[in-house]
């Protein structure tokens, strides 16, 4: 069966600090992948989604960027945080080519001070 | 560009009662899907039920069924025989597919459901 990671679960961070959120898929090949973000009482906003490795489709050009070494690997990353970057970060899979459902990791909860 | 509009921030309803979520939706893409979720306090997204533009059949799933109208461009959510444990966030999502085999999925705002007993 198919199982997707994420984490860390929870991160609180300074301003201008780095950041890395990993996702990792197991039990399945080539698939979509996804970053979402999620602001306190909101909807989802499609940050990343990629369909291979090396392959990223950026949806909103800010000061995060997404990066997949390997096929199953998917990695958040900022050079220096905002508080604007604070939320609860979904990584998400979903079969190549497939119109199906998504499948969602148990999410990651930045707190930007 | 696609997109997905839930105008109901929040809904109430009576324990027992069915309760309809609002969804609509623009895509010039001939081909699409339509989701929900349900997103508890917890924060973790349930899959509920899903909806392919070729279709012909609305889904359903227990107690919950994807009244799809086309021409209308909506997708809403009815929830039979509410329960308590229905009160959640619920999403509205769809996805299509770009030249290249890009799949973006793209979500609405949500509708936070209370049950009340």
């Amino acid at each position: 069966s198919q199982t997707i990671h994420q984490w860390p679960a929870t991160l609180v961070q300074p301003v201008g600090s780095p950041l890395s959120l990993e996702c990792t898929v197991e039990g399945t090949s080539n698939p979509n992948l996804y970053w979402y973000r999620q602001a306190a009482g909101r909807g989802l906003q499609l940050l990343f989604y990629s369909v291979g490795i090396g392959q990223i489709s950026s949806e909103v050009p800010q000061n995060l960027s997404a990066s997949r070494p390997q096929d199953r690997q998917f990695i958040l990353s900022s050079k220096k945080l905002l508080l604007s970057d604070s939320g609860f970060y979904l990584c998400a899979w979903r079969r190549f080519l497939n119109t199906g459902e998504l499948f969602f990791g148990e999410g990651s909860r930045l707190t930007v001070l | 560009a696609q997109k997905i509009t839930q105008t109901q921030p929040g809904m109430f309803v009576q324990e027992k009662e069915a309760v309809t979520l609002d969804c609509t939706y623009d895509t010039s893409d001939p081909s699409y899907g339509l989701f929900w979720y349900k997103q508890p306090s917890s924060g973790e997204m349930i899959f509920l039920i899903y909806q392919g533009s070729y279709d012909q059949q609305n889904a359903t799933e227990g107690r919950y069924s994807l009244n799809f109208q086309k021409a209308r461009k909506s997708a809403n959510l009815v929830i039979s025989a509410s329960q308590l444990g229905d009160s959640a966030m619920y999403f509205c999502a769809m996805s299509s597919s770009i030249s290249g085999g890009y799949q973006k999925v793209t979500f609405g705002t949500g509708t936070k459901l209370q049950v009340i007993p």
